[in-house]
């Protein structure tokens, strides 16, 4: 399809564990943001990669969080040693540079939890 | 930086009755504002949004927003909802110097019922 598509879908893990969650962006966006969406919390930014600048990480919640982009295309959002607050829905999305400000194109979320 | 306040974390309506949907914002440079909607099992989508110009904008599915600078709000309004209207609805601000990093509410639960 045509639009943002991330997996897995649903992960579970043990508390410890690693976990890596991709998403593939759409073709030609530039623009590339990782959120965290928690029960009652709204929506939490978390990672955004612009063409090749250097990525924004400032709501990265602990150094156990990493993320990665490959050839401007493809992300990988890796969490070390998970813990059971990990648990959430993340979700990518992309877009393309401004022009078009604020039109961000999510992924239906890759579901979290942490036994 | 800036923040966003959706003081309804519910909001239960009949169907064919009108809707507001309250946003507040926090911010000390100029910023865009946008309402989002998820659907159930589904991924965000743009409903509409606010750059510049008219201070009211007109989204999808009959969806209309206010942007009033001196109380900073963008509340979303609909005269008449519908059943399929039921979805979370989520306030988003960023800042007008670049890049489209948004800061979301906690969202809206709209539930519209018969």
């Amino acid at each position: 399809g045509a639009g943002v598509s991330q997996s897995p879908s649903n992960k579970v893990t043990e508390k410890g564990k690693d976990v890596e969650l991709r998403c593939d962006p759409i073709s030609g966006h530039t623009a590339l943001y990782w959120y965290r969406q928690s029960l009652g919390q709204g929506l939490e930014f978390l990672i955004y990669f612009q063409g090749n600048s250097a990525p924004d990480k400032s709501g990265l919640p602990s150094d156990r969080f990493s993320a990665e982009r490959t050839g401007g295309s493809v992300s990988t959002l890796t969490i070390q040693r998970t813990q059971q607050e990990d648990s959430a829905v993340y979700l990518c999305a992309s877009s393309f540079t401004s022009g078009t400000a604020g039109e961000l194109f999510f992924g239906e979320g890759s579901r979290l939890t942490v036994l | 930086a800036q923040s966003v306040t959706q003081l309804d974390s519910q909001v239960p309506v009949f169907e064919e009755a009108p809707v507001e949907l309250r946003c507040n914002y926090s911010s000390s440079v100029s910023v865009y504002l946008f309402w989002y909607v998820q659907y159930p099992n589904q991924g965000l989508q743009l409903l509409l949004k606010y750059l510049s110009g008219s201070t009211l904008v007109k989204g999808i599915n009959g969806f209309e927003a206010e942007f009033n600078k001196s109380q900073t709000s963008f509340h979303l309004r609909k005269p008449s909802v519908h059943i399929s209207d039921t979805a979370e609805y989520f306030c988003a601000v960023s800042d007008t110097g670049g890049g489209n990093k948004l800061t979301f509410g906690t969202g809206t639960q709209l539930k519209v019922e018969l």
